[in-house]
Formats: C-alpha cells, structure tokens, sequence
C-alpha cells in the first residue's frame, strides 16, 4: 500500500535554511508535491517534482528527490517568519497520498 | 486567480445530526476530490469524481456518508447522522482532469460535532 512519512516538527532560525525530509514507497508515483498548510486554512501548492528529475529550484525552494532511496526533500532558502506553517509531501498515482505533515517554526 | 470555493466555512451540529459541505471547483475543472483531515494528520481521500460520474469511493464511510455532483460541476457532501469522529477539516479539490496535474484546494469547512 501507499504510505508517506515526515518528521513532525522542525525549528529554524530566521535567515537560516530549512529542510523538510519526506520517506514514501509507492515507486511508480510519477509526481511528488509540497504543499504548505497555515492555520485553518486549506492547501497552498508549493512545488512539484517529477519522477525523473533529481533536482527542482523555485526561488528560495529547492526539492530533491532521490528516487532510489524513495526520499523527497524541501530546502527553504533564508527562512522567514511568514514560513511557519505545516508543510506536507504527497504522491500522486492520479489521486493524492499525503503525509503526516511538518510543522516548521520559525525563530526571531 | 480561480479558486474552489467552499460553504460553510465552519459548521457546528449535534451528534445524529445531519449536515452537509458544498464544493464549486474551478471553471472547467473535470475532476473533483473531496479530502478529510483530522487535526494533526495529513489529508486523506473519501471521493474522487470524474465529471459526474464517481471514480473512487473506497474509502468513503457508506453508512453514513454520501456525495454527489449531479450536473459535473458543484458537488455536496453529506453525512447522516454526524457522530462525534466526524470532527475534523473537510477539502475539496479541483483539477482539470485526472492524473498527475495541479490540483488547486478549497479553504476548507471546519466541522465541530458536539
């Protein structure tokens, strides 16, 4: 069966960088997704991956995907305070699989 | 910029109850989720349409829960009769059709069974 798993929580400094790592086993997932969660609020789309791409940048965002080891990751440049926020991965196999969620805080 | 749009934004009923969600997706959008999540958990799948037609309701409780999106536009979410479990977020969410492309959430309804 399908299943994706994230830390729970992550601290970051202001300024510093933050990186959010995902686990999933599905390997014939051909997208993986970020979304970001703020309080009461649905879901933002951040960034996707395809399956055969190793690396995407997006401004401040930065996914890695090692395909091998079925591990995804979030890299966020220069962290604010906007940031704090739940940060979840999925697969997508036509429909979405999500994880558990990481909630980033981010420190003055 | 299109959203999905979702009423009520909140909803609070007493247990047996009945209550119902209400989705309009994004203009043209074929495919239409609705999520559930539970405070602290990620967002898990209870329906898939495809147009008007359902494409996965395997995890959709039957017994009490039912959906529809009779015209293949706006689709209602209904539960019957809310038990005090039911409590958690209700998503919905579009795309334009099914597979691996953008899928755009609504707000979301927060339900409160007491």
């Amino acid at each position: 069966g399908e299943d994706v798993e994230q830390s729970l929580f992550l601290s970051v400094r202001e300024g510093d960088s933050s990186v959010i790592n995902c686990t999933y086993t599905d390997s014939s997932s051909t997208y993986l997704y970020w979304y970001k969660q703020e309080p009461g609020a649905g879901l933002q789309l951040l960034t996707y991956i395809f399956s055969n791409m190793d690396m995407k940048q997006d401004q401040r965002l930065t996914v890695l995907l090692n395909k091998k080891d079925k591990h995804l990751s979030l890299r966020i440049a220069d962290t604010q305070t906007g940031d704090s926020a739940i940060y979840f991965c999925a697969e997508s196999q036509g429909q979405l699989t999500f994880g558990s969620g990481t909630q980033l805080t981010v420190l003055p | 910029e299109a959203e999905v749009a979702q009423s009520p934004r909140y909803k609070i009923t007493e247990k047996s109850q009945a209550v119902a969600f209400w989705c309009d997706p994004i203009s043209g959008h074929a495919t239409l989720y609705w999520y559930r999540q539970i405070l602290g958990q990620g967002p898990e799948l209870l329906v898939q349409f495809q147009d008007e037609s359902v494409v996965d309701d395997s995890q959709l409780p039957k017994d009490r829960f039912s959906a529809e999106r009779l015209k293949g536009v706006d689709s209602t979410l209904k539960i019957q009769p809310a038990e005090l479990g039911d409590s958690a977020m209700y998503l919905c969410a579009s795309s334009p059709r099914t597979g691996n492309y953008g899928y755009t959430f609504g707000s979301g309804t927060r339900l409160t069974v007491v």
